[in-house]
């Protein structure tokens, strides 16, 4: 199993400004993932973060917007840009335990309010 | 786009069994089937999963069809905490993606 913190847990950002949301993960992992969490709605993938390389964005979302940096194995960082009331969600850190099956952890989230 | 489809709300009488449904028809073969439940926006939790056969563990139980285009994940003995929305997803290759899930609620 993997043991994920993140921080802040919550903030209230006003709009045009930036939060950087770190992940740290108790163990050495190859992928960390981050995804999104719209009021209401389910998970969305934002990107795939390799140690040693650019992440992988999804459809929809760019560098500019959520750039992330993977300095280590255990650690991770997603920010939040330019921020307008529509970012306004919960952002998970995941890491995927073993990928031949994949079981995947989640962190417990930064609920972020942009105003 | 998500590949599974599942009720938007159930319900459940506490004590009693929760069977919730998952579709997936467009399902491949090295894909497996997860379930993981989100708890009032904490982090999802691991339930179980499969890749052809039943499984259980010590929280629920899997059914996956034969022709593995749907499965079942049972809670034997639903209590109020299982009141969540449990997602039902289909992993390959470091790829994991959510549907909308299906908000169960458990009532006394």
């Amino acid at each position: 199993s993997a043991v994920i913190s993140q921080k802040p847990s919550r903030d209230i950002c006003q709009r045009g400004t930036s939060l950087t949301i770190q992940c740290q993960v108790d163990s050495q992992v190859t992928m960390m993932f981050w995804y999104r969490q719209q009021p209401g709605q389910s998970l969305t993938l934002i990107a795939t973060a390799n140690q040693g390389s650019e992440a992988t964005y999804e459809s929809g979302f760019v560098i500019d917007k959520f750039p992330i940096s993977r300095p280590n194995l255990t650690f991770s960082t997603l920010t939040v840009s330019n921020m307008s009331p529509e970012d306004s969600s919960i952002y998970l850190c995941s890491v995927v335990g073993d990928p031949t099956w994949g079981q995947f952890f989640f962190g417990p989230g930064t609920r972020l309010t942009v105003l | 786009d998500a590949k599974t489809t599942q009720p938007t709300s159930m319900d459940c009488a506490e004590g009693r069994a929760a069977n919730l449904p998952c579709n997936h028809s467009t399902i491949s073969g090295n894909e497996y089937v997860y379930w993981y439940r989100q708890i009032h926006s904490q982090g999802p939790q691991y339930i179980i999963h499969g890749l052809k056969n039943n499984e259980t563990n010590e929280m629920a139980s899997l059914i996956i069809t034969e022709d593995r285009k749907s499965s079942t994940l049972i809670l034997p003995h639903a209590t109020l905490r299982d009141t969540a929305v449990y997602y039902c997803t289909l992993y390959n290759n470091n790829d994991m993606r959510f549907g909308a899930g299906t908000r169960l609620t458990v009532k006394p």
